[in-house]
């Protein structure tokens, strides 16, 4: 299919690792974003990878890309409350009608006190 | 600069009207995008412009939705004879030209048609 795939749920202890995960349809796919949506908000870019590389890590966040499957992942060091919110996988892709954006389903992350 | 900003933040019509939405984007950011998103979906493209030009539309988007950047700059989506099923909240983004596409959300605009 067309689409952007990310299961809908996750839900995790305080001070634990979150691993919320995408997968994605294009292999021409230039760049892959995450956003966090927190209720009530505007989309908040939180990392993004370019498709030739295969780890990204910015402070709490690391992102792993693996091409061959399609496969993106979004790793949260010691979640905090704060980090509820619905995480996006993003991909900007060109196919026959040109350039487009396309968003997954969003995983809404829960964190337990 | 404070970022993207979307006027009104929330519109109720009644279905048939006509609503248009303002979005403007950071500035010197060529780039503006128009999404939909419904409740439990992520954002649906509709359409983006580089500086003035309208360079994408989505096939899925219907006739009775127009968007215009007359100067490059501030950017208006009109939708005519709404339906219910245009409720939703309607989302613009600007990234720069270069570089990785990364997009900047404004908050959004809450559109419901009764």
């Amino acid at each position: 299919g067309e689409d952007v795939e990310q299961s809908l749920f996750l839900s995790v202890r305080e001070g634990d690792s979150s691993v919320i995960n995408c997968t994605y349809t294009d292999s021409s796919s230039t760049y892959l974003y995450w956003y966090k949506q927190e209720p009530g908000a505007g989309l908040q870019l939180l990392t993004y990878i370019f498709s030739n590389m295969d780890m990204k890590q910015d402070q709490r966040l690391t992102v792993l890309l693996n091409k061959k499957d399609k496969h993106l992942s979004l790793r949260i060091a010691d979640t905090q409350t704060g980090d509820s919110a619905i995480y996006f996988c993003a991909e900007s892709r060109r196919d026959n009608y040109g350039q487009n954006f396309v968003f997954g389903p969003g995983t809404r992350l829960s964190v337990l006190p | 600069d404070t970022g993207v900003s979307q006027d009104p933040r929330h519109k109720i019509t009644k279905r048939g009207q006509n609503v248009t939405f303002r979005c403007d984007p950071i500035s010197e950011h060529n780039r503006l995008y128009w999404y939909r998103q419904t409740l439990g979906q992520g954002p649906e493209f509709l359409t983006y412009f580089q500086n003035e030009a309208q360079l994408e539309k989505s096939r899925l988007l219907s006739d009775r939705f127009s968007a215009e950047r007359p100067k490059g700059s501030f950017s208006t989506l009109e939708i005519q004879r709404t339906e219910q099923g245009d409720s939703a909240m309607y989302l613009c983004a600007s990234s720069p030209e270069a570089g990785t596409d990364t997009q900047y959300f404004g908050p959004g605009t809450r559109l419901t048609v009764l």
